[in-house]
């Protein structure tokens, strides 16, 4: 079965360092998303993106995050100048359209020092 | 604003024992997923629950949804250590965009 993939799996930063998540949707999907998970805490909407564009962001979404989809096949999440409350996992999805369920990419560990 | 609340947020139980989590949800969805995870793992897909009186179950686990009443269970049937997780509700917005929004989790604690 297609899986939305996520690299890197662990990503260790320096506070103020620029990060890129990557991620893999399923290959005939048409909206993208991204979560945030604090350790211990639940996980939270940042932005969704269709048709090349940001279709809604939450408040987490802020300037110092963009999103982007590069080739058509990448999804990236870029944090500019990364927080120590940015650590948390990073979580991609993807849906095909017409109210089809989210399927989830395995997470990117995000650890800002 | 879509919210989702699960009761309860913590769960110590014996093996062997029947229990509930209960994930109510304030607007109108009739998509709604149960989501497992270990710590410091991802989420693993438990359950999809795609219309009003959905019922699956899958080993130990069994869920059901009620759009009506906004309600979703997730069943545990002669609990076992490995059961040990905490345990998502997400229920969709319906919106354009179908953003998923997270209860905070019910963490599950299987005593042997």
């Amino acid at each position: 079965e297609p899986e939305v993939t996520q690299t890197p799996s662990h990503q260790v930063t320096q506070m103020g360092q620029e990060v890129i998540l990557r991620c893999v949707p399923i290959s005939n999907h048409l909206y993208f998303y991204w979560y945030r998970q604090i350790l211990g805490q639940k996980v939270e909407f940042l932005v969704s993106f269709y048709n090349n564009e940001i279709s809604e962001k939450s408040e987490i979404f802020d300037d110092q995050f963009s999103v982007e989809r590069p080739d058509g096949s990448n999804f990236t999440l870029k944090i500019r100048s990364t927080k120590l409350e940015d650590s948390a996992m990073y979580f991609c999805a993807s849906r095909k359209g017409g109210h089809q369920p989210q399927h989830f990419g395995d997470g990117t560990r995000l650890s800002i020092l | 604003e879509l919210k989702v609340e699960q009761n309860p947020l913590f769960l110590s139980m014996q093996e062997g024992k029947n229990y509930t989590i209960y994930c109510n949800y304030s607007t109108t969805s009739d998509r709604l997923y149960w989501y497992r995870q270990d710590p410091g793992k991802s989420l693993e897909s438990l359950f999809v629950l795609l219309s009003n009186g959905a019922v699956k179950q899958e080993g130990r686990l069994m869920a059901s949804l009620d759009t009506k009443a906004r309600l979703s269970t997730l069943h545990i049937t002669a609990a076992v250590h490995d059961l040990s997780a905490t345990y998502f509700c997400a229920v969709d917005t319906m919106n354009r965009d179908d953003k998923i929004i997270f209860g905070k989790g019910t963490r599950l604690h299987i005593l042997p």
